[in-house]
C-alpha cells in the first residue's frame, strides 16, 4: 500500500473549517484514501473514504486531487470534540483484505 | 446498532502470567482484525481473521502470542508469559464488504498493563 505524509500538527478554532492535508503520491490506481481518528483514550473511528471522486458524509468532505496525488480531510464546522489524532491511510480495493497501516497522524488541536 | 465491544477495558498482570482479550465483533462481520498500540504510536496489526480461520498472523510479534475465533464471531487474544513490553493498547475492528472495499470499525481496546 502507498505511504502516506502529514504534518505532525494542526490547530484550528472552534467554529472554523479544520483542512487536514495529505500526501499519497505513490498511491495506485484502484487504492483508495481512508481517514480515521482517534480521540484520547479511545479506539480509531472512521471517518471516511474515497477513491477519486470528492466525497461527503455527515462527518466530513474529501477532497481528492485530480492526480490523486494528495487529498484534503476537511471538518467544516470544528468543535472542541474534533481534538484528536487524525490518520491518513492508504488501501488497496478488489479482492485484497483491509490491513491497515497507521502512520503518525496528524494531531488537530481545536481551540476555543 | 451495537458497536465493536471488547472485554476487559482494562487489565493489570504480572510478568509471566497468562492472559486473555476477549473482542466481540459487529453482528454480521465476517472479518476481525486485532492491532496492538504502544504509548504515543499508531495501532500495528497483529493477525487477520476471514471467518474462522486466521488469514493473515504476521503481525504477532512471537510464538507467546495467539488468537482464535472458533465459530467465526467472538475473537479471544491469547498472551503467555507476559513480559513488561507486552503492555499497550489491544484493538480489535471488525469489518464488513461494501462493493470494491471493506471499511474497519474499532473497539475501544483493552489496555493491559505488565508489571
Amino acid at each position: 500500500d502507498a505511504k502516506t505524509t502529514q504534518p505532525t500538527s494542526m490547530d484550528c478554532a472552534e467554529g472554523r473549517a479544520a483542512n487536514l492535508p495529505c500526501n499519497h503520491s505513490t498511491i495506485s490506481g484502484n487504492e483508495y484514501v481512508y481517514w480515521y481518528r482517534q480521540i484520547h483514550s479511545q479506539g480509531p473511528q472512521y471517518i471516511i473514504h474515497g477513491l477519486k471522486n470528492n466525497e461527503t458524509n455527515e462527518m466530513a468532505s474529501l477532497i481528492i486531487t485530480e492526480d490523486r496525488k494528495s487529498s484534503t480531510l476537511i471538518l467544516p464546522h470544528a468543535t472542541l470534540r474534533d481534538t484528536a489524532v487524525y490518520y491518513c491511510i492508504v488501501i488497496a480495493g478488489g479482492t485484497s483484505y483491509g490491513k491497515l497501516t497507521f502512520g503518525q497522524g496528524t494531531i488537530l488541536t481545536v481551540h476555543p | 446498532g451495537a458497536g465493536v465491544s471488547q472485554t476487559p477495558s482494562n487489565k493489570v498482570t504480572e510478568k509471566g502470567k497468562y492472559v486473555e482479550l476477549r473482542c466481540d465483533p459487529i453482528s454480521g462481520h465476517t472479518a476481525l482484525y486485532w492491532y496492538r498500540q504502544s504509548l504515543g504510536q499508531g495501532p500495528e496489526f497483529l493477525i487477520y481473521f476471514q471467518g474462522t480461520g486466521a488469514a493473515d498472523d504476521s503481525g504477532l510479534p512471537n510464538d507467546r502470542f495467539f488468537a482464535v475465533r472458533p465459530e467465526g464471531s467472538v475473537s479471544t487474544l491469547k498472551i503467555q508469559r507476559t513480559e513488561r513490553g507486552d503492555s499497550a493498547v489491544y484493538l480489535c475492528a471488525s469489518s464488513s464488504r461494501q462493493g470494491d472495499t471493506d471499511t474497519q470499525y474499532f473497539g475501544p481496546g483493552t489496555r493491559l498493563t505488565v508489571l
